[in-house]
């Protein structure tokens, strides 16, 4: 298995310009998490999709930022406009829910908006 | 709201010694707590607790939980350099949605 992949691995954008991170789960999962992780507030969660749908997306910081989730093997976070503040690591992570699982993380997407 | 505590934010130790990392949590219904190892790239899984009192092994690394006390610690013998990491914590509730909170994480150096 290839574990959950992220795409691109590192990007550097100007402020204004719009940024789409992408994820692939793990197959046979059913729920993907996105993530953001900076030095000061540490690894806070954004949106939790199960089964394609959005469920707690209470996390999302403000309008600027959407996340899709066309297919089971899928899912989008975007970013439009950017802003420097913006910067940070963005993980996604996906399970299997249920009692035992636990999140396998991809490796990342290292975001720096100038 | 759900909230993890970690302490130390950051140790700084020589090759063999022990270290306890620590995790305080306040959750409503809670389900089970996870620690996480995140070296250069994404967290890696270490352990899950659910149950007081029983301790986790792999390793030289253990972990157990205190439900009472609402805590749990993370031990690491005989360190090694490539022990050195960020280490995470997480509680997860047992409300349906198993959306885990993570802590700021403690950063533990292992020097040679």
């Amino acid at each position: 298995d290839a574990g959950v992949i992220q795409s691109p691995r590192h990007e550097v954008t100007e402020m204004g310009q719009e940024v789409t991170l992408r994820c692939k789960p793990i197959s046979g999962h059913n729920s993907l998490f996105w993530y953001r992780q900076t030095m000061m507030r540490g690894l806070e969660l954004l949106i939790y999709f199960n089964n394609n749908v959005p469920i707690d997306d209470s996390g999302m910081p403000e309008d600027r930022f959407s996340a899709k989730m066309p297919n089971a093997s899928f899912s989008t976070l975007k970013i439009q406009p950017s802003e420097p503040r913006d910067s940070a690591v963005y993980f996604c992570a996906s399970s299997l829910i249920g009692p035992g699982e636990t999140q396998y993380f991809g490796p990342g997407t290292r975001l720096l908006v100038l | 709201e759900d909230k993890v505590v970690q302490s130390p934010l950051s140790l700084v130790v020589h090759e063999g010694d022990t270290v306890t990392l620590n995790c305080s949590y306040e959750v409503t219904n809670f389900r089970s707590l996870l620690w996480y190892k995140q070296e250069k790239k994404a967290p890696t899984f270490l352990f899950m607790l659910t149950s007081s009192g029983i301790e986790k092994k792999s390793g030289r690394l253990s972990s157990i939980l205190d439900k009472k006390e609402l805590f749990s610690i993370l031990n690491i013998t005989a360190t090694q350099t490539g022990d050195s990491a960020i280490y995470l914590c997480a509680v997860e509730n047992s409300g349906g949605s198993y959306i885990p909170t993570f802590g700021r994480g403690t950063s533990l150096i292992v020097h040679p």
